[in-house]
């Protein structure tokens, strides 16, 4: 079965230092991998996707970047967290047939 | 300026009453998703639409997709404290496999 861990499950983190926030997969090969923000009680934002090892696509330009070094492996890292950084930053594959997104449990990031 | 519009953005009811939530959009969608979220977690899905006018039914809840494929309604019946949660729609544009999410809702049922 395809399953879909993220960690850390929290982070508090001052502004300024750096963030590497993982995501893996299991259950599948070369899957669409994406990165979403959510503000509190929100809506999620799209913040990189990816169709391949090596392949990133960003859709919003910020102080974060990605990066995907195996197949089913996708990093979301920052080398300088901002205030405006804080979040709950989601990772997600799809769901094949019913064209739906399996997310993970999510980061609750607190930028200090 | 976001895709999807959500409405309402906030939903109190008491344990028994129906609710409606509402996603409209400017744009015509290929298909369309509801997903529930309870705090601290991911979104789950809860049904995916993909020909106009389709409805869907999942035990209480009552999903429509509009006839033009530019909107899409979530009702419960008789809901439960247990249906408390954020209710996001999201939506895929043809030619495109990204989905654009609304802002949500959040429903909230009083026992």
């Amino acid at each position: 079965s395809q399953t879909i861990h993220q960690w850390p499950a929290t982070l508090v983190q001052p502004v300024g230092s750096p963030l590497s926030l993982e995501c893996t997969v299991e259950g599948t090969s070369n899957p669409n991998l994406y990165w979403y923000r959510q503000a509190a009680g929100r809506g999620l934002q799209l913040l990189f996707y990816s169709v391949g090892i090596g392949q990133i696509s960003s859709e919003v330009p910020q102080n974060l970047s990605a990066s995907r070094p195996q197949d089913r492996q996708f990093i979301l890292s920052s080398k300088k967290l901002l205030l405006s950084d804080s979040g709950f930053y989601l990772c997600a594959y799809p769901q094949g047939r019913s064209r739906g997104y399996t997310f993970g449990s999510g980061t609750r990031l607190t930028v200090v | 300026t976001q895709l999807l519009e959500q409405s309402p953005q906030f939903l109190s009811i008491q344990e028994g009453e129906n609710l409606t939530v509402y996603c409209n959009s400017s744009s015509v969608f290929s298909s369309l998703q509801w997903y529930r979220q309870e705090p601290g977690e991911g979104p789950v899905l809860l049904v995916t639409v993909v020909t106009g006018g389709e409805v869907k039914k999942l035990k209480r809840l009552t999903f429509q997709f509009g006839d033009a494929r530019k909107d899409s309604s979530l009702h419960i019946t008789a809901a439960q404290p247990g249906d408390t949660g954020l209710y996001l729609c999201a939506g895929r544009i043809f030619n495109d496999y990204k989905l654009s999410f609304g802002a949500g809702t959040t429903v909230t049922v009083r026992a």
